[in-house]
């Protein structure tokens, strides 16, 4: 039973254009969220996170939207650049540090076209 | 400030053989977390270390076991190796801290022949 999903293993943008990620989850325990990137032939790096007790983060061209009523969080990336184009992944995590530590969706694969 | 390490990078082995992974975090670092990263299964929880002591277990069988060192170090040993745990092996670690991001190190990737 997966539990955070990323029902789109990959997506194409334009240079320029807004990058739209999605995850939803199931577990309503998890009120800590994360979004990791991961280039070919490295660990996962850390982008943005957000606590359940807000609905947005952002930092640079990086936004994290978080809707607890849907199970949905979304990141946004804008304006999107050729460097951006990796494996994104949604992490979740609850309060006080799960005994299943972070649980990921299974990714999705950003391509920026010039 | 160096990041996480792992040693090797690469690892061939055959079944039924046993293998060992070692993973050097952040310094000031106290926690390391180890996961499995499978196609099918992407990335799951395998256990997490702090201060030598094993605070958190995933889903996986006994032949998954690991340890730290007072130095904060992480080693992570599979035993009787099967087919299935080709993968690839991250450790990432924090101070150990609730709710705190953890940082990954590149992977150690395994190939069971």
């Amino acid at each position: 039973d997966q539990q955070v999903k990323q029902n789109s293993p990959s997506l194409s943008v334009q240079e320029g254009r807004i990058s739209i990620l999605n995850c939803d989850y199931t577990n309503s325990m998890f009120d800590y969220f994360l979004w990791y990137k991961k280039y070919p032939a490295e660990g996962p790096t850390f982008l943005i996170s957000i606590s359940s007790i807000k609905d947005k983060n952002e930092d640079g061209r990086f936004t994290v939207f978080l809707n607890k009523s849907a199970k949905h969080l979304s990141l946004h990336i804008v304006p999107s650049q050729p460097g951006d184009s990796a494996v994104y992944f949604c992490a979740a995590d609850r309060s006080g540090g799960g005994a299943d530590g972070l649980t990921f969706g299974k990714g999705t694969h950003l391509i920026i076209q010039p | 400030k160096a990041g996480v390490t792992q040693t090797p990078r690469y690892l061939i082995k055959t079944r039924g053989q046993q293998v060992t992974l070692s993973c050097s975090p952040i310094s000031g670092h106290r926690s390391v977390s180890w996961y499995q990263q499978t196609p099918g299964q992407g990335l799951q929880f395998l256990f997490e270390y702090f201060s030598e002591t094993q605070r958190n277990k995933g889903n996986f069988p006994g032949r998954f076991s690991g340890r730290q060192f007072s130095n904060s170090r992480s080693e992570m040993n599979v035993s009787t190796l099967e087919l299935g745990d080709s993968a690839l092996y991250l450790c990432a670690s924090t101070t150990g801290r609730v709710d705190e991001t953890q940082y990954f190190g590149p992977g150690t990737r395994l190939l069971v022949l």
